[in-house]
C-alpha cells in the first residue's frame, strides 16, 4: 500500500537550534516529491520539488534532500517565523490516476 | 500573497442550502484541483480538471458538484451537505497534470449547521 510517513509529528526548537524533518515513503510509480509549508488557516505554500535520489534544493534556511526511500528537510538556525506545519507529498502515477499523496505533517514551533 | 484566489473565505450553511465555492488563477495553468482538509489532517484530493475536462473524481459524493467554466475558473457547487462535510476546502493549480508543483489557494472554511 502506498504510504507517506513524516516524523516527528511535532518539534519544538529554540531559535538557532538546527534540526531535520523526515519524510519516508513506500510508493510505486513515484514521479516527484514535494515539500510544502502550511500556516494555520492558510493553504499549503510550495517550497521544493525533488525528482531523483541525490537531488538537493535550498531556500534561505531550508534544504531538502532525497534518497530512494526518504527525504529530509534540514532547517539551519531557525527563526520563530519558521514555525508552521511542514507537509511532504509524493506524486504517484498508476494506470488510471495520478495524484499527490500527503504525509500527516510535522508541526514545528520555534521559540525565541 | 497566493496566486490562487478562493472565495468566500468563510461559509456557514444549513444542510438544505445550495452554495458555491469559487477558485480563480491567472498563471496560465491548465490543471486545477479541489481538496478537502480536516483539522490537523493532510489535504485529500477530491477532483482534478485538466484542460477544463474532469479527469479524476476520487469517489466524492454527488452532493459536491465541480465545474470548470474556463481555464482560469473552478467552481464547487454544494447541495444538501452533512455536518461531517465541515472542513477547509482548498483549490490548487499546476502548469499541467504530471509532476509539476501544485500551487494552493488559502481555502474556504466551510461550516455545516
Amino acid at each position: 500500500e502506498d504510504q507517506v510517513t513524516q516524523s516527528p509529528e511535532a518539534l519544538r526548537l529554540q531559535e538557532g537550534e538546527s534540526s531535520s524533518l523526515n519524510c519516508s515513503y513506500t510508493v510505486s510509480g513515484l514521479r516527484g516529491l514535494f515539500w510544502y509549508r502550511q500556516d494555520p488557516g492558510k493553504g499549503p505554500e510550495f517550497l521544493f520539488t525533488l525528482y531523483s535520489a541525490g537531488e538537493e534544493k535550498e531556500k534561505e534556511r531550508l534544504k531538502a534532500t532525497l534518497t530512494k526511500k526518504e527525504s529530509f528537510l534540514h532547517i539551519t538556525a531557525p527563526k520563530p517565523e519558521d514555525s508552521a506545519t511542514y507537509l511532504c507529498a509524493v506524486h504517484r502515477v498508476s494506470y488510471n490516476t495520478d495524484k499527490l499523496i500527503f504525509g500527516t505533517g510535522t508541526r514545528l514551533q520555534v521559540f525565541p | 500573497d497566493t496566486e490562487v484566489t478562493q472565495t468566500p473565505k468563510h461559509l456557514v450553511m444549513g444542510m438544505t442550502n445550495k452554495k458555491s465555492l469559487k477558485c480563480e488563477q491567472h498563471m496560465g495553468h491548465r490543471a486545477m484541483y479541489w481538496y478537502k482538509q480536516k483539522a490537523k489532517k493532510p489535504p485529500e484530493l477530491m477532483f482534478v480538471y485538466s484542460y477544463e475536462k474532469l479527469s479524476i473524481n476520487e469517489s466524492v459524493p454527488s452532493r459536491f458538484s465541480p465545474e470548470c467554466p474556463n481555464s482560469s475558473l473552478l467552481n464547487l457547487h454544494l447541495h444538501a451537505l452533512q455536518p461531517e462535510d465541515s472542513a477547509l476546502y482548498l483549490c490548487a493549480s499546476s502548469q499541467d497534470r504530471g509532476q509539476r508543483p501544485q500551487h494552493f489557494g488559502d481555502g474556504t472554511r466551510l461550516s455545516i449547521l
